[in-house]
């Protein structure tokens, strides 16, 4: 069965503290993975990721993928409060155009 | 704002009513998933729907069914609503392959 299982489910962090989230997979025909910052409703696209090894960077949060160990990880430095929220990782693969398998996310939470 | 919109925002139907969801796409997207998000787990896939043809199904029964229109905006439909339908639905527009793009959602309560 496919499936994509994120880690840790919850992290509490002060503002400064540097953050790693993990992401693993098992899906046939992987295509992509993503991930997303949802705070309220919509989850907002940050990366995506189809090649091992060759980080993605966006200011302080940069991930990168491993296809050999089927994992990601993103990272987040200095954080901030307005980190804070749920970090959800997909997975595109196989079987039809563009479906995601989704992990249930990591919520990260920043104390000033 | 990634220019999806979704309507309603939320509402609350009883069991056994039926529902219909509203999402138009972002320009150029030609392609619209839909996703179930229950409390407190991560999206699940529904549908997706190609220049107007469903394109795959995730484990989601008939009675939840979708339309897209010639302008690439969508609906989701579902029949005798279940206490377990309750969760927050999200439509994503995207270029065949591309990332997904999100809309704010709309929370469906059934009572």
């Amino acid at each position: 069965e496919d499936k994509v299982v994120q880690s840790p489910l919850s992290l509490v962090v002060h503002e400064g503290d540097t953050v790693t989230l993990n992401c693993s997979y098992e899906v046939t025909n992987f295509r992509s993975l993503l991930w997303y910052k949802q705070e309220k409703k919509a989850p907002t696209f940050l990366f995506m990721l189809t090649s091992s090894g060759i980080e993605k960077k966006s200011g302080r949060l940069s991930s990168i993928l491993d296809k050999k160990e089927l994992s990601s990880i993103l990272n987040i430095t200095a954080t901030q409060t307005g980190d804070s929220a749920i970090y959800l990782c997909a997975v595109n693969y196989g079987g039809s155009q563009g479906n995601l398998i989704f992990g249930k996310g990591t919520k990260l939470s920043v104390k000033p | 704002e990634t220019g999806v919109t979704q309507s309603p925002t939320h509402l609350i139907k009883t069991r056994g009513q039926q529902v219909t969801l509203r999402c138009s796409s972002q320009s150029g997207h030609n392609t619209v998933s839909w996703y179930q998000q229950a409390l407190g787990q991560g999206p699940q896939f529904i549908f997706q729907y190609y220049r107007e043809e469903e394109n795959g199904r995730g484990n989601f029964p008939p009675r939840f069914s979708g339309l897209q229109f010639p302008n690439y905006s969508s609906e989701l439909n579902v029949n005798a609503l279940e206490l377990d339908d309750s969760a927050l639905y999200l439509c994503a527009s995207h270029p065949t392959g591309g990332e997904q793009y999100f809309g704010p959602g709309t929370r469906l309560t059934v009572t």
